[in-house]
């Protein structure tokens, strides 16, 4: 059975920085591509970023581009998301979603989704 | 980016209807189309993927069709556990975009 856990959530103030974590298990991590959608609290659904099998290709939403960065480690069936310069539009759940292919950028469908993680960006 | 249009926002209905949800995409997707099923407090489930298969898993009662710009999800005798919040994802180009949503309630 596939599962995703994501940690590292919780409140920050706006302009500082948090990494959330995901832990895979229960399918060979390093053939499928990974994913963070986010959720801002009663919103629709954000795709965030994606990250190749290999973490040779990478890719991110507008709003996140340039202050976000997606990284995996196969070795520890492990995902992150460094976030920086949050702001308030920030504020959303987290959710480490498992790509039904390597490639992060090919025929997009996320069949497996972790219960998410609560990014809160406030003064 | 593509732009993902559903109807109705909301919808009522009774247990034992049939039921259709739309999806309209800003331009051709082809059959890239996906929808999920969100409960309140949980993570989104993949119901549908490609416009029309169904996911490991998922009831009979779910199916998908369409193709280029326009696609429906329908719901063949709606049951209590469907009542939820069903969007839609195109995966023809990157980012990825989804659906407003669409709010399914018990009437």
């Amino acid at each position: 059975e596939v599962q995703l856990v994501e940690s590292g959530g919780g409140l920050v103030q706006p302009g500082r920085s948090l990494r959330l974590s995901c832990a895979a298990s229960g399918f060979r991590f390093d053939d499928y591509a990974m994913h963070w959608v986010r959720q801002a609290p009663g919103k629709g659904l954000e795709w965030v970023s994606g990250i190749s099998w290999s973490s040779g290709g990478v890719g991110y939403g507008d709003s996140v581009r340039g202050r976000f960065i997606i990284s995996r480690d196969n070795a520890k069936n492990s995902l992150y998301l460094q976030m920086n310069s949050l702001r308030a539009e920030d504020t959303a759940f987290y959710f480490c979603t498992k790509g039904s292919n390597a490639d992060y950028d090919v025929a997009l469908k996320f069949d497996s989704w972790g219960q998410g993680t609560l990014v809160a960006v406030s003064s | 980016d593509i732009q993902m249009t559903q109807s109705p926002s909301s919808l009522s209905a009774s247990v034992g209807v049939r039921v259709t949800i739309t999806c309209r995409a800003s331009q051709s997707i082809s059959s890239y189309l996906n929808w999920y099923q969100q409960k309140p407090g949980r993570a989104p489930k993949l119901l549908i993927y490609a416009a029309s298969n169904l996911q490991s898993g998922v009831p009979s009662r779910f199916s998908g069709s369409g193709s280029g710009t326009d696609f429906t999800l329908t719901i063949s005798s709606l049951q209590p556990e469907d009542f939820a919040t069903y969007y839609c994802q195109q995966s023809f180009s990157t980012p990825p975009t989804f659906g407003q949503g669409t709010k399914l309630q018990i009437k």
